[in-house]
């Protein structure tokens, strides 16, 4: 089976700039999650989906951060303006079970930002 | 409230040596715990769940973790490291807000010396 696919690999940006990172789930997870992960800490949830509605944004900075998952397939997370404090990976995944508790998260590789 | 501690940035052993990676969570309902691996530049990949059932939960590569109630903790072990051990290692546990998100621990860089 086809892993999570995200792009870009490699992001660099001016601060104030916009970017746009793109996720594609495993085929047939109903669940997508966006994890920003800052060097020499754990992930941390940004924001879940559970096909197209919203379970979790309560850590998602909505001043500058926005996230939508359509058509509760792939998923599209923007950051704008960024910060200097938004350098960091951003990781997707989703999982297979819909409200499963023990479901693991498949992740992709992630897109590396860093914002100048 | 729950969350997971990993007790020690870096570990380092020799390779051969007994890996042990730990972890301790907090939680008011039986946890369900995650050990995931991270090689460089690659994302999370599973090595191993606990949901419930056997206290001993064996993974992938020869790595295995306990749940042990009385101390709160799920402690990573590989009898015998190997160079392709070295990675970042990531405690985890699923708690319930609505729909189930899982928190992470802050990780543990296993270095593997010759």
């Amino acid at each position: 089976e086809a892993g999570v696919a995200q792009s870009p690999r490699y992001k660099i940006i001016e601060k104030r700039q916009s970017v746009a990172f793109w996720c594609n789930p495993i085929s047939g997870h109903a669940t997508l999650y966006w994890y920003q992960q800052i060097l020499g800490q754990g992930p941390k949830l940004l924001i879940q989906f559970q096909n197209n509605g919203v379970v979790d944004d309560s850590q998602l900075p909505k001043d500058r951060f926005s996230a939508e998952r359509l058509k509760g397939v792939d998923s599209t997370l923007k950051i704008q303006p960024a910060k200097l404090e938004d350098s960091a990976v951003y990781l997707c995944a989703s999982s297979g079970g819909v409200g499963q508790r023990n479901s693991p998260l498949h992740f992709g590789n992630g897109t590396r930002l860093t914002v100048t | 409230a729950q969350s997971v501690t990993q007790l020690g940035s870096h570990v380092s052993v020799s390779e051969g040596a007994l890996v042990l990676l730990r972890c301790n969570y907090s939680s008011s309902v039986p946890p369900y715990l995650f050990w995931y691996v991270q090689y460089p530049n690659q994302g999370l990949q599973l090595l191993l769940k606990y949901t419930t059932g056997a206290t001993l939960v064996k993974g992938i590569n020869g790595f295995e973790a306990e749940f042990k109630k009385s101390e709160t903790s799920f402690h990573l072990t590989k009898p015998s490291a190997h160079m392709s051990d070295a990675a970042e290692y990531f405690c985890a546990v699923s708690l319930n807000t609505g729909g189930f998100k899982t928190i992470f621990g802050a990780g543990t860089r296993l270095f593997v010396k010759a």
